[in-house]
């Protein structure tokens, strides 16, 4: 079945560690997306990437760091400069290029607490 | 600046009708999308409007005026699963060419028997 995938569903961490969030799709999609959602807000967008070996800020980057080495994968590391990193974390990806309306379709979501 | 507005929740009753409306500023426009998102779970697509009028999907309608900066979603017969919260997000500025989607915060709809 195609789809994204995030991995695991809820993540435990002492405040002071760096911790990886995975993300992978078989869609073939080129872009990429990570936003953080807070309870009662909407999706902020942290990193995003339109291609392989690239990727750009969000609206807020700072805490955080990602890499594109695959098509199918964009890890999302959470580092301990993040101050308040508790949160439900979610993965997307589109087609690009003018292909469809440009949907972005989602991942089931990290649930991370900072303990 | 970039900036989208939702009411940030409404109730309606089973069967009715209800419309949530998305008002939207920014800078460029290339779109605008609806989600669905039940709590604790990834949103789900719902609608895309690119040029002004209604789009008619099922129980579900969307509609925009680009001139207005405005968009509502129209859900009909409403049931008890349609509790969820109702996301806006507007295509800025070339989303093709590396641009993003805005989020509104999002709607939060009861619905009551």
């Amino acid at each position: 079945d195609g789809g994204i995938t995030q991995s695991p569903k809820y993540l435990f961490r002492k405040e002071g560690q760096n911790v990886t969030l995975s993300c992978e799709q078989n869609l073939n999609h080129d872009a990429m997306y990570w936003y953080r959602q807070d309870p009662g807000q909407g999706l902020r967008l942290i990193y995003y990437s339109q291609i392989v070996n690239d990727f750009q800020k969000g609206d807020i980057a700072e805490g955080y760091s990602v890499s594109r080495e695959k098509k199918e994968s964009f890890p999302l590391t959470v580092t301990s400069a993040q101050k308040n990193p508790t949160a439900f974390y979610l993965c997307a990806s589109s087609p690009r290029g003018g292909r469809g309306s440009g949907e972005q379709f989602f991942g089931p979501g990290t649930r991370l607490t900072v303990l | 600046g970039q900036n989208i507005d939702q009411p940030t929740e409404m109730t309606a009753t089973e069967g009715a009708i209800v419309q949530i409306n998305c008002t939207y500023q920014t800078s460029g426009f290339n779109g605008l999308f609806w989600y669905q998102q039940h709590a604790g779970e990834a949103p789900t697509f719902l609608s895309y409007n690119v040029l002004d009028g209604l789009e008619e999907k099922g129980r579900f309608s969307s509609f925009l005026s680009r001139s207005k900066g405005y968009s509502y979603l129209l859900l009909k017969e409403l049931q008890m699963k349609d509790s969820a919260s109702y996301l806006c997000a507007v295509i800025y500025p070339s989303y093709n060419q590396g641009g993003k989607l805005i989020f509104g915060q999002g709607t939060e709809l009861s619905v009551k028997p």
